[in-house]
């Protein structure tokens, strides 16, 4: 099983600051099968990226994904005042799937 | 706007049983393959079973294999999971989700997700 270690576990930026999240595999990920989704308390999560650096449909391009074999990054540009948010990454490359722990992006 | 909303959950004693539902707006329904995908209180996600769009193919995960069983119904525009033989680590919110893709084959992430319900297993 790879297992995802999301870092750090907590970022304190303030608006408008770039955010730069990271996803690493205990193993190398099936290029390019991983996804990153947003979470916020009470709603459903939403699929942000998949194939390491696709965005989903309606996600805004400050939202950017990089990344191979076992390092992969979620960066959003510049943050907004809605993008505060728990970010979890995916890798569907193999089986079982597996989601890191999640990283929180709090108001600093 | 499709959506996906879960039911069911509550606080149940070990060993005892709980039947989630997720139903879905939209007529596309039956054209997805769908996924139970849980968060036990401060954990990450995990995966938890897999339904085809026709139901012909399910999967699940080793930690409830044997006892959930899940299962839709393309006419009511569900799925469910039946959860049997509870126990203490199956305590998490539960998601229904759907796979990306339309029919086969299987992307494997999720591009719709419901709010979750809260299964409680405790004595």
């Amino acid at each position: 099983e790879i297992v995802l270690t999301q870092s750090p576990g907590t970022l304190s930026l303030s608006p408008g600051e770039r955010a730069t999240l990271s996803c690493r595999a205990s193993q190398s990920v099936t290029s390019p099968y991983l996804a990153w989704y947003q979470h916020k308390p009470g709603q459903a999560p939403r699929l942000l990226i998949s194939g390491t650096s696709s965005r989903a449909t309606g996600i805004p391009d400050r939202f950017s994904g990089s990344g191979s074999g076992t390092d992969f990054t979620l960066t959003i540009s510049r943050l907004e005042p809605e993008d505060f948010a728990v970010y979890y990454c995916q890798q569907y490359g193999s089986s079982p799937l597996t989601f890191g722990g999640g990283t929180k992006v709090e108001i600093k | 706007e499709v959506q996906l909303v879960e039911s069911g959950g509550g606080l149940v004693q070990p060993g005892g049983s709980l039947r989630l539902s997720c139903a879905a707006s939209g007529s596309t329904f039956s054209t997805y393959n769908m996924n139970w995908i849980r968060q036990a209180p401060g954990k990450g996600l995990e995966w938890v079973s897999y339904i085809s769009s026709s139901s012909t193919t399910i999967y699940y995960a080793d930690a409830v294999k044997g006892r959930f069983t899940i299962s839709r119904d393309n006419a009511k525009n569900s799925v469910s999971l039946q959860m049997n033989s509870l126990r203490a680590e199956d305590t998490a919110v539960y998601y229904c989700a759907r796979d990306a893709a339309v029919g086969d084959p299987t992307y494997w992430y999720f591009d719709l997700w419901g709010r979750g319900t809260l299964v409680t297993v405790s004595s």
